[in-house]
């Protein structure tokens, strides 16, 4: 049973146009996410999160918005660079139950084309 | 700043062996998570390690077990390998910020080979 899924495997973006990634989630005691940026032989690299109690927090280029009553974030970047080129997981946490692990989604693979 | 640690970078086991892992958090973070990623998959939560105690822990047999020393480094232990034990295995320090972040950061990780 998957909590989070990122239902796009894939996602091929023009250089300077804007990247949307989708994540949707089923457990309603998550209250926190989070996305990740992960290279090839790297670990993953914290990119940005929200708390519940918002609806959208705002990184430079990164944006990620929160729509809780359709269980559902998406992750903008604006505008894409080559070098943004990887695979995005988007995790999840249930802090207000006391549980501090992230349950991650499979990840979506961003190719930003020059 | 050190960032997360962990060593060795790949290895190689024969099923039925031990393996250790290690990894030494990033300055000034008490809490160390493993976590398993299969090829093609998500990270997976392994357990978490808080100040020495464990603090939480994913569906994992009893095999997998852990150690979180003094310093915040912390070891992973994985008894009777399996061939489906070959991952790789990330480790994540963290600490809460006074905002109310808690934001993991991951090491490199270590790639098991079970053959």
């Amino acid at each position: 049973d998957q909590q989070v899924k990122q239902n796009s495997p894939s996602l091929s973006v023009q250089e300077g146009r804007i990247s949307i990634l989708n994540c949707d989630y089923t457990n309603s005691m998550f209250d926190y996410f989070l996305w990740y940026k992960k290279y090839p032989a790297e670990g993953p690299t914290f990119l940005i999160s929200i708390s519940s109690i918002k609806d959208k927090n705002e990184d430079g280029r990164f944006t990620v918005f929160l729509n809780k009553s359709a269980k559902h974030l998406s992750l903008h970047i604006v505008p894409s660079q080559p070098g943004d080129s990887a695979v995005y997981f988007c995790a999840a946490s249930a802090r207000g139950a006391g549980s501090y692990q992230l349950t991650f989604g499979k990840g979506t693979k961003l190719s930003v084309i020059p | 700043e050190t960032g997360v640690t962990q060593s060795p970078t790949h290895l190689i086991k024969t099923r039925g062996q031990q393996v250790t892992l290690r990894c030494s958090s990033q300055s000034g973070h008490n809490t160390v998570s493993w976590y398993q990623q299969a090829l093609g998959q998500g990270p997976q939560f392994i357990f978490q390690y808080y100040r020495e105690e464990e603090n939480g822990r994913g569906n994992f047999p009893p095999r997998f077990s852990g150690l979180q020393f003094p310093n915040y480094s912390s070891e992973l232990n994985v008894n009777a390998l399996e061939l489906d034990d070959s991952a790789l295995y990330l480790c994540a320090s963290s600490t809460w910020r006074t905002s109310g972040g808690y934001e993991q950061y991951f090491g490199p990780g270590t790639r098991l080979t079970v053959t």
